[in-house]
């Protein structure tokens, strides 16, 4: 069995400090890992994904994400948050189908 | 390319009429075609999967239906809609076999009065 966990269902930042949304999963499995973003009232699009090679996974947008075993986590990082950041970001774990489990979702606020 | 597109992209509907709502997938074909239901602070749910025409798998109970008509087409049916049934309800694709990434439609919203 898969699951998820996002702390922090709201996270708010200023322009220009660091972001970090947590992620915790759970898999029996070796674990292929995600962070999708959807802006409001839209589709989910993918930031970044880990299937089991480098640990620490580039995407788009200037966000990066660890895979930590020990920790079982999958934190998303920026350095710098810009105004255009702001939506809400999903976690999910899959094992190696497409049938996907979600976070319950971190809001990211930006404030100027 | 492939792209995947869903509508309506709202809808309003009183308690106890039908619904339809359809994702078509182009570019592709065979694609695992999946429903999942947004609900405000509850996440994404995942409703049903599709592996092909005709194969449907329920994952929760509820008062919703799926069908596969087309390779590329995937429909979300209630006969009579609930309160409940109110979300955002997305449709996405398995881009490529066995790298767990989905690609999602726009979605569309169902607000039930």
């Amino acid at each position: 069995a898969q699951s998820v966990t996002q702390l922090g269902s709201h996270v708010s930042v200023s322009e220009g400090a660091l972001v970090l949304l947590r992620c915790n999963y759970s898999s029996s499995v070796p674990p292929y890992l995600f962070w999708y973003v959807q802006y409001p009232n839209q589709g989910l699009q993918l930031l970044l994904k880990y299937t089991s090679a480098a640990t620490l996974v580039k995407g788009i947008n200037g966000f990066e994400a660890e895979f930590k075993k020990s920790e079982t986590s999958f934190h998303l990082t920026k350095p710098s948050a810009h105004m255009s950041d702001a939506a809400e970001y999903f976690c999910a774990v899959g094992g190696n189908t497409d049938k996907l489990i979600f976070g319950t979702g971190t809001r990211l606020q930006v404030f100027p | 390319s492939q792209t995947i597109h869903q509508w309506p992209a709202t809808l309003v509907q009183p308690v106890g009429s039908p619904l339809s709502l359809e994702c078509t997938v182009e570019g592709t074909s065979n694609p695992n075609l999946y429903w999942y239901r947004q609900a405000a602070g509850r996440g994404l749910q995942l409703l049903f999967y599709s592996v092909g025409i005709g194969q449907i798998s329920s994952e929760v109970p509820q008062n919703l239906s799926a069908s596969r008509p087309q390779d590329r087409q995937f429909i979300l049916s209630s006969k009579k809609l609930l309160l409940s049934d109110s979300g955002f309800y997305l449709c996405a694709w398995g881009g490529q076999p066995n790298t767990g990434e989905l690609f999602f439609g726009e979605g569309s919203r169902l607000t039930v009065l």
